[in-house]
């Protein structure tokens, strides 16, 4: 089944710590994109890669850190930077970008 | 800038109850307008979209018309089930190379039996 795999489910980590979350896709789709979701505010945009080796700051990228050196795997750093990174993290991708993308289970990160 | 407005939730419903939930936009030029569900603890599901004035979006029963005279793409249900539980986001996207998905904050929908 083609889909996007992100893991972990749940992650904790100590404040200072820096984290990785992992989104893979085999869509074989160009774009990919970060959204951080919190309650009462909707998604936003943390970064986008419209192609591999190419990425873009969305709206709130402060203390966080991206990489897309393949096309279906595009990881997110959380930074010891972000000063509240507690939050559920969301992966997407599209075939291009401008067109309806398709998300992951989510994964919520805690930090204490 | 370009933006979504949807009402406030949370909307409480009895089963076989209509339901509204209004959302309205503001984008430069004409974007493509979406219906996205959040069931708890999961990500987004893709419910409908329209991509141009007066086209219906429709699925399991659920249905928006994109009115590009009222900048609105509200969502439609007419009998709810508790299964319909869930958080639903409006979104739109520009129809220009390289923007990604606006969200709206979200409208939470509760039915009870």
């Amino acid at each position: 089944d083609g889909g996007i795999t992100q893991s972990p489910k749940y992650l904790f980590r100590k404040e200072g710590q820096n984290v990785t979350l992992s989104c893979e896709q085999n869509l074989n789709h160009d774009a990919m994109y970060w959204y951080r979701q919190d309650p009462g505010q909707g998604l936003r945009l943390i970064y986008y890669s419209q192609i591999v080796n190419d990425f873009q700051k969305g709206d709130i990228a402060e203390g966080y850190s991206v990489s897309r050196e393949k096309k279906e795997s595009f990881p997110l750093t959380v930074t010891s930077a972000q000063k509240n990174p507690t939050a559920f993290y969301l992966c997407a991708s599209s075939k291009v970008m401008d067109t309806e993308a398709f998300f992951g289970q989510g994964t919520r990160l805690t930090v204490v | 800038g370009d933006s979504v407005t949807q009402m406030e939730g949370p909307v409480t419903l009895s089963e076989e109850a209509f339901l509204t939930i209004n959302c309205t936009y503001t984008a430069t030029g004409y974007p493509s307008l979406f219906w996205y569900v959040q069931y708890p603890g999961e990500g987004l599901q893709l419910l409908l979209k329209a991509t141009k004035a007066d086209d219906k979006g429709s699925n399991k029963g659920f249905e928006a018309t994109y009115r590009k005279e009222t900048t609105s793409f509200h969502l439609e249900k007419g009998s709810v089930q508790v299964s319909d539980s869930a958080v639903y986001f409006c979104a739109l996207i520009l129809n220009q190379a390289g923007t990604a998905l606006i969200f709206g904050k979200g409208t939470t929908l509760s039915v009870s039996s």
